[in-house]
């Protein structure tokens, strides 16, 4: 199982509060990730990060932003929540090796997920 | 535009039964192809990866195909249990992406019923 911890597992508040979503890798990976995920739909990514103080965004666009101040961690924060932002948000990460970097191809390891609902 | 199809989208099946499991895609250039089986409520988890040189790959009770040619991948489950009730989901991986962009499906919901 990948060390990839995300918490809270579920998270219900009222619309306007300032959320964080915390997201802590072992592994030492360099890139991580931050997927949104609806019922019944495909993974979108929302963030990713290619090393310390390093962030982009993603496909989707999302009111979040994140940071990475620590190769381990990789936080996402909501500043005003809304029911709009009530979803699935996935955590991954990966790691750069010389031939499967070439291929493009290095696992994705994903957190558990938060479960976030806003009222 | 590069996706990824998924089919079908649900599928219930007894236990100790075997499926198969259909994914698209058109994703280009191609550098690989994962099926990942994501718990509800967990996230996803690689079962098996494939090359464009690979045909066929098997992980324990599940077997992949991948025919490069029609862009086709297929996973196969035999012996169904019930542990197996998840959602299965087909990742293509775009070469010319130096992020190693990820292309996701919308996953296959697989129910084993005893």
């Amino acid at each position: 199982e990948a060390d990839i911890y995300q918490t809270p597992r579920y998270l219900v508040i009222g619309t306007g509060k300032k959320i964080t979503l915390e997201c802590s890798q072992t592994m030492g990976h360099d890139k991580m990730y931050w997927y949104q995920q609806d019922p019944g739909m495909e993974l979108h990514l929302i963030h990713y990060s290619y090393g310390v103080n390093s962030t982009e965004k993603g496909d989707l666009s999302s009111e979040s932003t994140v940071s990475r101040i620590r190769t381990e961690h990789f936080p996402l924060t909501l500043e005003s929540a809304r029911p709009s932002h009530t979803s699935q948000y996935l955590c991954a990460s990966s790691e750069i090796r010389g031939g499967a970097e070439r291929e493009g191809g290095n696992e994705q390891f994903f957190g558990p997920g938060t479960r976030l609902t806003v009222l | 535009k590069n996706q990824v199809e998924q089919s079908p989208q649900s599928l219930i099946i007894l236990e100790g039964k075997n499926c198969t499991l259909q994914c698209n895609y058109t994703v280009s250039p191609f550098s690989n192809l994962r099926w990942y089986k994501q718990d509800t409520g967990r996230g996803p988890v690689s079962l098996t990866i494939m090359t464009f040189s690979e045909n066929t790959k098997s992980n324990g009770r599940y077997t992949a195909t991948l025919d490069a040619d029609t862009k086709q991948s297929s996973l196969h489950i035999t012996a169904s249990q019930l542990s197996d009730s998840a959602s299965y989901i087909c990742v293509v991986t775009d070469r010319g992406s130096t992020l190693g962009r990820l292309y996701f499906g919308r996953g296959t919901q697989l129910t084993v019923w005893p």
